[in-house]
């Protein structure tokens, strides 16, 4: 069956570097992925998402990446912060009504 | 606009016993997703309801049930509770069924511990 996961569990990076947080996929049907946010004691919250007829999309200081061709995404922020500091989860979802498929996080640590 | 609202935020209960939770979408959503969450197995899918039917489910005993009312809000339940069942159980709402017709948002979770 499908699965997301990710390259990394943990990533510490310094107050105002760039942080790229990345992700596998194995369904190459997915055509549908969203990027989650969660803090302690809170519930996921959407950062970005793209569909699987781009490549790029940006946000306010993220910008997430597919490569289709080697089943990956990307999210990229820029001038992490302090509040930044969170679990990331990427997800994917194929064809029209299908739920989300979550991968495991990627917990972000941001040094000041 | 508010966002979606889960009660109760946290709950103790013990083994054999049942539990019901409850999710109040955002306005103007009509679909309502369950997810259990937990550190060993992550964010798990348990299942989809728009326009008061299940529409999608996922991989979880028939202990797990759920329903939608004519408002859109949304209860779980889950009977029989094992303590396995401890996790945070997350709902999230979207305007269309599918995950990919609508971005979902998810409310604060309900906390279950089982004794």
């Amino acid at each position: 069956g499908e699965s997301v996961g990710l390259h990394l569990p943990t990533l510490s990076v310094q107050e105002g570097d760039n942080s790229i947080i990345n992700c596998a996929y194995s369904n190459s049907a997915s055509d549908y992925f969203i990027w989650y946010k969660q803090e302690s004691g809170k519930g996921p919250q959407f950062i970005i998402d793209i569909r699987s007829n781009m490549d790029k999309r940006q946000g306010q200081r993220v910008t997430v990446l597919l490569n289709k061709t080697v089943k990956h995404l990307s999210l990229q922020i820029t001038a992490t912060q302090p509040g930044d500091s969170a679990v990331y989860f990427c997800a994917e979802s194929y064809s029209g009504n299908t739920p989300l498929v979550f991968g495991k996080g990627t917990r972000l640590s941001v040094i000041a | 606009k508010a966002g979606v609202t889960q009660t109760p935020r946290y709950l103790i209960k013990t083994r054999g016993q049942q539990v019901t939770l409850s999710c109040s979408p955002i306005s103007g959503h009509r679909s309502v997703s369950w997810y259990q969450q937990t550190p060993g197995q992550g964010l798990q899918f348990l299942f989809e309801y728009f326009s008061e039917t299940q529409r999608n489910k996922g991989n979880f005993p028939g202990r797990f049930s759920g329903r939608q009312f004519s408002n859109s809000r949304s209860e779980m339940n889950v009977s029989t509770l094992e303590l396995g069942d401890s996790a945070l159980y997350l709902c999230a709402s979207s305007r269309a069924l599918g995950a990919a017709q609508g971005t979902q948002y998810f409310g604060p979770g309900t906390r279950l511990l089982v004794l």
